[in-house]
């Protein structure tokens, strides 16, 4: 397994349209986390998979943002009428399950950067 | 809240020196971990070391070591015989819930110039 992988690197949209991105974990991972980082800044928390549950959303995730994971496996985060507010890089991570010795270690995909025209 | 503080926006440091960047959290909780992660500038987030709060002794990785000091809530990355390739922006990042849901600070863009 090489890691965490998102798909795609770049994706550049005009504003109202809708945007998809995908993650994989790394393949024992059972919790994945979606992260966004603006320009200067930290990444911020967006949502938390366990297994195929969303267990928490950050207020960050308007309605417009729509995560799923439907088999416990990849997830998606959608975008719905893009705003250029929201062109930022999107961080995926993954983790093993929370017994794990090292389950609290965040191991963090390339990121998908969206810039919205 | 729990809150994490990078105060140094940017550092500089000569190859082969020693640089030590700086970090403060807030947090009510008894059981956490800290962490520092570095991105370069492809982006990509790597861990660079984690402390447990439990274990009063440092972490340390090879040339990399933290000053964790529970009481004050700091904890500092020191990076030593720094090499061109630890250009990057370093995040401090904190976790207390079994979630594993980092928070982190704004970053410390770090040069390491030859």
């Amino acid at each position: 397994d090489t890691g965490v992988s998102q798909d795609p690197r770049h994706k550049i949209t005009k504003r109202g349209q809708n945007v998809t991105f995908r993650c994989d974990p790394i393949s024992e991972h059972n919790r994945l986390y979606w992260y966004r980082q603006t320009l200067g800044q930290g990444p911020e928390f967006l949502t938390y998979f366990q297994n195929e549950a969303q267990l928490e959303k950050s207020r960050l995730l308007s309605d417009r943002f729509s995560a799923e994971r439907p088999k416990g496996s990849f997830s998606t985060l959608e975008i719905q009428r893009t705003e250029q507010g929201d062109s930022a890089m999107y961080l995926c991570a993954s983790s093993s399950p929370v017994w794990d010795r090292e389950g609290e270690k965040l191991f963090f995909g390339s990121g998908t950067q969206l810039s919205v025209l | 809240a729990q809150t994490v503080t990078q105060s140094q926006p940017e550092m500089s440091v000569q190859e082969a020196e020693t640089v030590t960047l700086s970090c403060t959290y807030d947090t009510s909780e008894n059981n956490y971990y800290l962490f520092w992660y570095k991105q370069p500038p492809s982006r990509q987030m790597i861990l660079v070391i984690r402390q447990e709060a439990y274990k009063q002794q440092n972490a340390t990785e090879n040339r990399f070591s933290v000053n964790f000091q529970k009481a004050a809530k700091s904890f500092s990355l020191k990076i030593s015989d720094s090499q061109l390739g630890d250009t990057a922006m370093y995040f401090c990042a904190f976790t207390g819930g079994s979630q594993g849901n980092l928070i982190f600070g704004k970053g410390t863009k770090l040069s390491v110039k030859p």
